[in-house]
């Protein structure tokens, strides 16, 4: 079965505009995860969604959100871009909320921003 | 919240070596995965191991919940184990998953 789809997979912006990054879970899992990964602060948290819901936040600013349709795909959007927010945005799905069957992982957005 | 650490932070091998990765974490935990980040950047699910032993071909990895730590093993190194190694334990009563800063492994040929 398909992996977990992340597009873009490159993408470059500058600073102050906004950028939406998608990902398309694993069929039949309803849970997805966004994570950030920088080389100063390693792989963080951003959050969860589950049945169209947030279920869970990490410690980012409000320009960061994110949004989950009926189909599990999920977005997350970034406001207000700035150069700290250059990044490889990692998202994960699961088969529920709270797994204990583990999470995987897409291959990445890499976002850049000038 | 839960504190993730792992240990050697860098560890460079020669092909064929064997190694080691050691995860320590300070609360208990009901979930715990490890993975491989190749170079582009994807993260592969190793084992999913909150407790016991699982062993998959040269890898294989133990984790003691009693004790707080799991360890990975990788016997008979290739070039391709190169990348970064990362612990991942959670969710956990805050109902987040939290990494380790990872163990950069190079094995060179």
């Amino acid at each position: 079965k398909a992996g977990v789809t992340q597009t873009p997979r490159y993408l470059i912006k500058t600073r102050g505009q906004q950028v939406t990054l998608s990902c398309s879970p694993i069929s039949g899992h309803r849970s997805v995860s966004w994570y950030q990964q920088t080389p100063g602060q390693g792989l963080q948290f951003l959050f969860e969604y589950f049945s169209e819901t947030q279920r869970n936040k990490g410690n980012f600013p409000g320009r960061f959100s994110g949004r989950q349709f009926s189909n599990s795909r999920s977005e997350m959007n970034v406001s207000t871009l700035e150069l700290g927010d250059s990044a490889l945005y990692l998202c994960a799905s699961s088969l529920v909320l709270g797994t204990n069957h583990g999470y995987t992982f897409g291959s990445g957005t890499r976002l850049t921003v000038v | 919240g839960i504190q993730v650490e792992q240990s050697p932070p860098d560890l460079i091998l020669q092909e064929g070596a064997n190694s080691t990765l050691r995860c320590n974490f300070s609360d208990s935990v009901n979930n715990l995965q490890w993975f491989h980040q190749n170079p582009w950047g994807q993260l592969i699910n190793l084992f999913y191991i909150p407790s016991g032993t699982k062993q998959n071909g040269r890898l294989s990895a133990t984790t003691v919940a009693t004790e707080r730590y799991s360890l990975l093993y990788i016997s008979s190194s290739q070039t391709t184990d190169s990348g970064v190694y990362f612990c991942a334990v959670g969710p956990n009563r805050d109902d987040k998953i939290i990494f380790g800063k990872g163990t950069r492994l190079h094995i060179l040929p």
